[in-house]
Parts: C-alpha cells; structure tokens; sequence
C-alpha cells in the first residue's frame, strides 16, 4: 500500500524554466510534508517542508504547496539550474509519529 | 542539522556472511536513529526505528533476527546483515531524527552487494 505516491519517475526541464514535481498522498493523517534532494550513492538532504495547516511555504528557488482537499503537494524550482539535476522525494509524517513514508521519487534532469 | 557518517560505503561480501554497517551521529546527541533501504528506483524503505539502550522496533515484514540493530551509545547505531544474501543487496541508510519531531538527517548510504 503506497501511502505516499510520486507518479512520475522522471522529468526533464530545459535550465532556467520552472521545474514542477508532484506528489500524491491517501492517508488523511498525514500533516507534515517534506522534500528531499538525493544525488546518485548518497543520502538524501532536507530541502523544504510544509505543515497541514499552510498552503504554501517558500523559500528561495523552492517553493511547495499543499491542497489537502485533494491530497496533492507539489514542489516548484524557479529558475531551475543544472545542479538542480537529483532525485526528489517527497515524504510524509503522521501526527505525532516518529516515522516518514516516502515516494517513488522523481529524477529531474535540467538540460543546459 | 546533523552531521551523519556510515562506515562503510561500499561492501562486497559473500553469500552466507554476515556484514556490520555502523551509523554514527558526529555531532548531534542521537536517541532516535532510523535505518532504510533502497533498491534500485524505488523508495526508501524504513527498515527499523533504533532507541538508544532499547530494541529496536522493526517494521512489518522486516526479520529482526536477519537485521540486527543495536544502538548502544547516542553516537552510535549497528546495523548486522547476517547469513547476507543476494536478495539483501540494496543501499541501506540511516538517518538521525532532529531536535524538531519531523527533522531527520540522512547518512550518505552503504551500498551492499552480496555474491
């Protein structure tokens, strides 16, 4: 049961367009989002959260939004930059628990 | 954040062996630290949630007795593939849980591969 779903295993943005990755949640519990950035062989790093009870949350090139009516949260990069080129993972915290549920991931390549 | 090590990160070991995967918090006091696998394009998987001088609590599906997971200091946590299979290659890892109750900080990852 994938609680937590990122539909597209792959995107491809040409440098200095606006990058949108999308994710997709079932479990109404949920009510802290989070994005992290993976590069090959490494860990992934935090890049930009969101609670349940904001719709938006910005900071810098990143900026995510949450519709909790339709249990979408997608992340924007603008302008996006080759080293934006990762994989991208959403995930999802229960309320109160300690755990994250994530996504498939997402591959975003930035073409120069 | 915190700072996330794992040693090693890259294994070769044999069918049948056991391989020791160490975690280490270098400079964050770590009472929770959670270890996950990825296969290959898929997600990561939480394998097990580890508390400092307690067992770990492993998630459904996961063998305890396969994965063993000790985390006997607040730097600190073991993971031990034992009797490691080919099925068993993956990258696993862990990460630190932050002083936030959502925060947690990932390691760089051990790949292991078993022949």
């Amino acid at each position: 049961d994938q609680q937590v779903k990122q539909n597209s295993p792959s995107l491809s943005v040409q440098e200095g367009r606006i990058s949108i990755l999308n994710c997709d949640y079932t479990n109404s519990m949920f009510d802290y989002f989070l994005w992290y950035k993976k590069y090959p062989a490494e860990g992934p790093t935090f890049l930009i959260s969101i609670s349940s009870i904001k719709d938006k949350n910005e900071d810098g090139r990143f900026t995510v939004f949450l519709n909790k009516s339709a249990k979408h949260l997608s992340l924007h990069i603008v302008p996006s930059q080759p080293g934006d080129s990762a994989v991208y993972f959403c995930a999802a915290n229960g309320q109160g628990a300690q755990k994250l549920v994530f996504g498939q991931g997402t591959r975003l390549t930035i073409n120069p | 954040g915190a700072v996330v090590s794992q040693h090693p990160s890259r294994v070769i070991c044999k069918s049948g062996t056991s391989v020791k995967i160490e975690c280490r918090s270098l400079d964050f006091q770590a009472t929770t630290m959670f270890w996950y696998r990825q296969f290959p394009k898929q997600s990561l998987m939480l394998m097990a949630t580890s508390n400092e001088g307690s067992k770990a609590t492993y998630e459904q599906g996961v063998e305890k007795d396969k994965f063993l997971i000790n985390h006997a200091s607040l730097t600190l946590s073991t993971l031990t593939v034992t009797s490691a299979h080919p099925e068993d290659s993956s990258f696993y890892i862990c990460s630190v849980r932050g002083q936030g109750p959502y925060e947690q900080y990932f390691g760089p990852g051990t790949r292991l591969t078993v022949t």
